[in-house]
């Protein structure tokens, strides 16, 4: 079975802060992790899609970063905002040995809830 | 720019009733996908379709059908609901079936059974 876990569940900071967030997915057979942010009443909205061990992306004041060897991956908010309250999901492509990449879906943790006070 | 629709936005029915839930693709994309959200759960993948083919499938239960057409819209087809079949369904399009497979989700159907 092919888990994919976030930590923590929920998190609960003032305006300002900057936070991180942890994916943890199998080292093994990885071809893409994914980056999603879901505001309540809303579709997810795709923040990052990352391929390379090592890779770093950023937008605006959140970054993430990837490591496949070990499996994981952590999202940073920098000075958050109270519209960066929303729950943060990612998702591991999986794609079954015989396909190589070439088929796959998406194995989505629970999601990290953040909530951002004034 | 033409995001993912999906309807109804919410479905109210009673167990053993049928449901149809409709995704229309972004434009141009030729790949959907439809996952399941119950309450306090992560999205489970249902099935996924990839030029009118079923391309991969995922928990579906065997009283929910679905199929892609030649306009490459979906429809989930879930029969003799059951209460735990409340949730909010979830359709994704993208372009191919390959990593790294960005899909973009539609806003659900919210599904209540009583």
């Amino acid at each position: 079975i092919l888990n994919v876990e976030q930590s923590p569940q929920s998190l609960h900071v003032q305006e300002g802060d900057s936070t991180n967030f942890t994916c943890s997915f199998p080292s093994s057979n990885f071809y893409a992790l994914h980056w999603y942010r879901w505001e309540t009443a809303k579709s997810p909205e795709a923040l990052f899609v990352m391929t390379l061990n090592g890779d770093e992306k950023k937008k605006g004041r959140i970054s993430a970063t990837l490591n496949t060897k070990e499996g994981y991956s952590y999202l940073y908010i920098k000075g958050s905002q109270p519209e960066d309250s929303a729950t943060y999901l990612c998702a591991f492509f999986y794609s079954p040995m015989n396909y190589g990449g070439s088929q796959g879906n998406l194995i989505f943790g629970k999601g990290t809830k953040l909530s951002v006070k004034p | 720019a033409a995001g993912v629709i999906q309807s109804p936005r919410h479905l109210i029915k009673e167990k053993r009733e049928t449901a149809t839930l409709k995704c229309y693709p972004i434009p141009r994309h030729d790949t959907v996908y439809w996952y399941q959200q119950g309450p306090g759960q992560d999205p489970q993948f249902l099935i996924s379709f990839y030029e009118k083919m079923q391309s991969d499938k995922g928990s579906i239960p065997d009283r929910f059908s679905a199929q892609q057409f030649s306009d490459y819209h979906s429809e989930l087809n879930m029969s003799s609901l059951e209460l735990g079949d409340s949730a909010l369904y979830f359709c994704a399009s993208s372009s191919g079936t390959g990593f790294p497979n960005e899909q973009f989700f539609g806003p659900g159907t919210r599904l209540t059974v009583l």
